[in-house]
């Protein structure tokens, strides 16, 4: 079966601190990941997405890596401010068939940033 | 572009009523996903259509959900009777062509059944 794990499960940091996430994944054959940001009562929406071939991608002070090899990514946020709070989402596009893909979800980290 | 747009944000009901639940997808896209989120099992994917027709529904947990999508701009979600443990949070979402694009969801409706 499919499985998406992030850990860890929540994390509380000081503002202004750097912070990694991390998202391990058993889906193959792999589509792409992406990393989505909830804020409470919101929808998730899209902070970036990587396919095979990419290592790194950037959006701001939010910095996904991708190892495909070894099956893992990771989210690193820069100076957080208080507005990340958030549950922070890792999610596998696994191809399964032609034109159609399914997505896997993980259970998401809770990030908490104290002033 | 007002984005996906779901209706009610809140409901409380009482178990044994129908729940209706609204959604809007983004004008062009071809693809809508109904999810339900909980604490326990995070996100799980409901069912989902492409140009209005459902392709997979193997995430409806029992005959008392069911889910129409009569033209491209609105769907429903409609669970009949519901249950205590019916209750999270759904979400819409839809996407462009593959459904691998433009991955949007809306706000979700937060769901409380007492």
């Amino acid at each position: 079966k499919n499985q998406v794990e992030q850990s860890p499960q929540s994390l509380i940091i000081l503002e202004g601190k750097n912070c990694t996430l991390q998202c391990n994944y058993t889906v193959s054959p792999f589509s792409n990941l992406r990393w989505y940001k909830q804020d409470t009562g919101r929808g998730p929406v899209s902070l970036t997405i990587m396919t095979f071939s990419e290592n790194t991608k950037s959006n701001g002070r939010y910095t996904a890596t991708l190892d495909a090899d070894t099956k893992q990514s990771s989210l690193h946020i820069t100076a957080s401010q208080l507005s990340d709070s958030a549950s922070y989402i890792c999610v596998v596009s696994e191809r399964t068939g032609a034109g159609s893909y399914q997505l896997t979800f993980g259970k998401g980290t809770k990030l908490s940033v104290i002033p | 572009d007002a984005g996906v747009i779901q209706s009610p944000r809140h409901e409380v009901t009482e178990m044994g009523q129908e729940v209706t639940l609204r959604c809007k997808p983004i004008s062009g896209h071809d693809y809508l996903f109904w999810y339900r989120q909980t604490m326990m099992r995070g996100l799980e994917l409901l069912i989902y259509f492409n140009n209005n027709v459902p392709i997979d529904d193997s995430g409806m947990p029992e005959d008392r959900f069911s889910a129409k999508m009569p033209n491209a701009s609105f769907s429903t979600l409609k669970i009949q009777p519901s249950e205590p443990r019916d209750s999270a949070v759904y979400f819409c979402a839809s996407s462009l062509l593959t459904g691998n694009y433009g991955y949007t969801f809306g706000s979700g409706t937060r769901l409380t059944v007492v």
